[in-house]
C-alpha cells in the first residue's frame, strides 16, 4: 500500500511569488484535504477535494486554490505569497463517506517566505 | 462552532511510566469522531487512535487508550509504558460526521518528552 507523498519537501520563496505544492493520495483513497500548520500551532484546514471539485473550504483567501486530478492526486497553489504563508503544508487523503476512518497524512512541505 | 482544547503545552514522563494527555472538545453535533495524532519533529502526522461519539467502549490500540467521557466532552489519550520514541507533539482532532467535508479540527497540541 502506497502512502501519501508530497513534493517538494522544502521550498523557499519571496513575497509576491506563486507556489505549487503537490500531493499523491494513498492508494484506494479518493479525497484529498490540505492543511496549513504554522510554527507552534495545530494544522488548519484549507480545503478538500473530491471528484476533482472543491468539497469544502476553511477560512483562507481565494489566492489559495487547488486542483484534483483523475488519479486523485492534488495540487495546492498559492498566489501573491505573504510572509505569514510560511508554514508546514500537510496533505491528507481519505475515503469519502467513511468519516470514522482516519485521514492519512504526508510528510508535508515546509514553505519559507523571505 | 466546533473547538478542540488541549491545555497542556508540554508534559514530561519517565520511561516506562504511563502518561495522560488531556483533550476537551465542543460541538453541537450528535455524531462526531475524535482522533489522536502524533507528530515527531520530522513533521509527519501519524494516526494513533479513533473514538466515535456513539462508541460504547473506550478505544484501545496497543499502548494507546482513549479515556472518553462524553458528558464532560473529554477524550484524553493515555500512553502506557512510555518509550523514548514517544517523544513528540500530540494532537487531538475532531471530525463532524454529519458534514459533507469531514474536515479535521485540531487542538494546539501537547509536546511530550520522555525521560530515561
Amino acid at each position: 500500500e502506497t502512502g501519501v507523498t508530497q513534493s517538494p519537501t522544502h521550498l523557499i520563496k519571496t513575497r509576491g511569488q506563486q507556489v505549487t505544492l503537490r500531493c499523491s493520495s494513498q492508494s484506494g483513497h479518493n479525497t484529498v484535504s490540505w492543511y496549513q500548520q504554522a510554527l507552534g500551532q495545530g494544522p488548519q484546514f484549507i480545503f478538500q477535494y473530491y471528484r476533482e471539485e472543491e468539497n469544502g473550504r476553511g477560512n483562507f483567501p481565494p489566492r489559495f486554490s487547488g486542483l484534483q486530478f483523475p488519479n486523485y492526486s492534488s495540487e495546492l497553489n498559492v498566489n501573491a505569497l505573504e510572509l505569514d504563508d510560511s508554514a508546514l503544508y500537510l496533505c491528507a487523503s481519505s475515503v469519502q463517506g467513511l468519516p470514522n476512518q482516519p485521514q492519512h497524512f504526508g510528510d508535508g512541505t515546509r514553505l519559507s517566505i523571505l | 462552532a466546533q473547538k478542540i482544547t488541549q491545555t497542556q503545552p508540554g508534559m514530561f514522563v519517565q520511561e516506562k511510566e504511563a502518561v495522560t494527555l488531556d483533550c476537551t472538545y465542543d460541538t453541537s453535533d450528535p455524531s462526531y469522531g475524535l482522533f489522536w495524532y502524533k507528530q515527531p519533529s520530522s513533521g509527519e502526522m501519524i494516526f494513533l487512535i479513533y473514538q466515535g461519539s456513539y462508541d460504547q467502549q473506550n478505544a484501545t490500540e496497543g499502548r494507546y487508550s482513549l479515556n472518553f467521557q462524553k458528558a464532560r466532552k473529554s477524550a484524553n489519550l493515555v500512553i502506557s509504558a512510555s518509550q523514548l520514541g514517544d517523544s513528540a507533539m500530540y494532537f487531538c482532532a475532531m471530525r463532524d460526521h454529519g458534514g459533507a467535508t469531514n474536515k479535521l479540527i485540531f487542538g494546539t497540541g501537547t509536546l511530550l518528552a520522555v525521560q530515561p
